[in-house]
């Protein structure tokens, strides 16, 4: 099984403040990915990084994948209330099928309070 | 249609009861993922199809979940003599092969076994 461990688990902040979420595994992923999801609704890809050492801007997201890509962090400045969901990190390894089985984390519930 | 579908949205069934899910991928996309996601946690990988071949069945829990797709297209998940332990919600997603790693989810079916 290759766990994928999210810190912090729950996150509760005030609008405008900045906030990191770290994605730690003893593993090695040909990708790693990150996804946001609502109540009720399934995950939303935010991003997909490949290369060790990749940093990716989203707007106010900055997502970078480790050097050994093991691990993953997601930088959020300037947080809004629309921020507000479960985030997400996903592992992709190709299978003996080829196809990128997503590993995902424990996940970090965000809350942005106006 | 534009996304992936799944339905029903809810089910709630009496422990012992069966049930079928069913999930409507992105046309022409070949890759089908089933995932089983617990309250608070992070999805976890059920099955795997690339059309109407199942190449990964190594997560689903028990021999009472059993999942198709005979036509490459519409899946569908189905679990016998339901147990209080399988409520979850149910995911499904969606690739078209060669977009390595990007899956596209639906909204899942939120199973409750009473």
């Amino acid at each position: 099984t290759q766990l994928l461990e999210q810190s912090p688990q729950f996150l509760s902040i005030q609008e405008g403040e900045n906030l990191t979420v770290y994605c730690n595994s003893s593993s090695v992923f040909s990708s790693l990915q990150w996804y946001r999801q609502e109540p009720g609704e399934g995950p939303v890809l935010l991003v997909t990084v490949v290369t060790g050492g990749e940093v990716k801007k989203l707007k106010r997201l900055t997502f970078q994948f480790g050097d050994a890509r093991k691990d993953s962090s997601l930088h959020i400045t300037a947080a809004q209330p629309g921020d507000t969901g479960l985030y997400l990190c996903a592992g992709a390894d190709e299978g003996q099928t080829g196809a990128n089985n997503l590993f995902f984390g424990t996940g970090t519930r965000l809350t942005v309070i106006p | 249609g534009a996304g992936v579908s799944q339905s029903p949205r809810y089910k709630v069934a009496k422990r012992g009861q069966d049930v079928a899910l069913r999930c409507d991928p992105i046309s022409g996309h070949v890759s089908l993922f089933w995932y089983q996601q617990a309250l608070g946690q992070g999805p976890e990988f059920l099955t795997y199809f690339q059309n109407e071949a199942q190449l990964d069945k190594s997560g689903l829990p028990s021999d009472r979940f059993f999942a198709e797709r005979p036509e490459g297209s519409v899946s569908t998940l189905k679990i016998q003599r339901t147990q209080q332990e399988d409520s979850a919600v149910y995911l499904c997603a969606s690739s078209f092969a060669g977009l390595a790693g990007v899956q596209f989810f639906g909204p899942g079916t939120r199973l409750t076994v009473l």
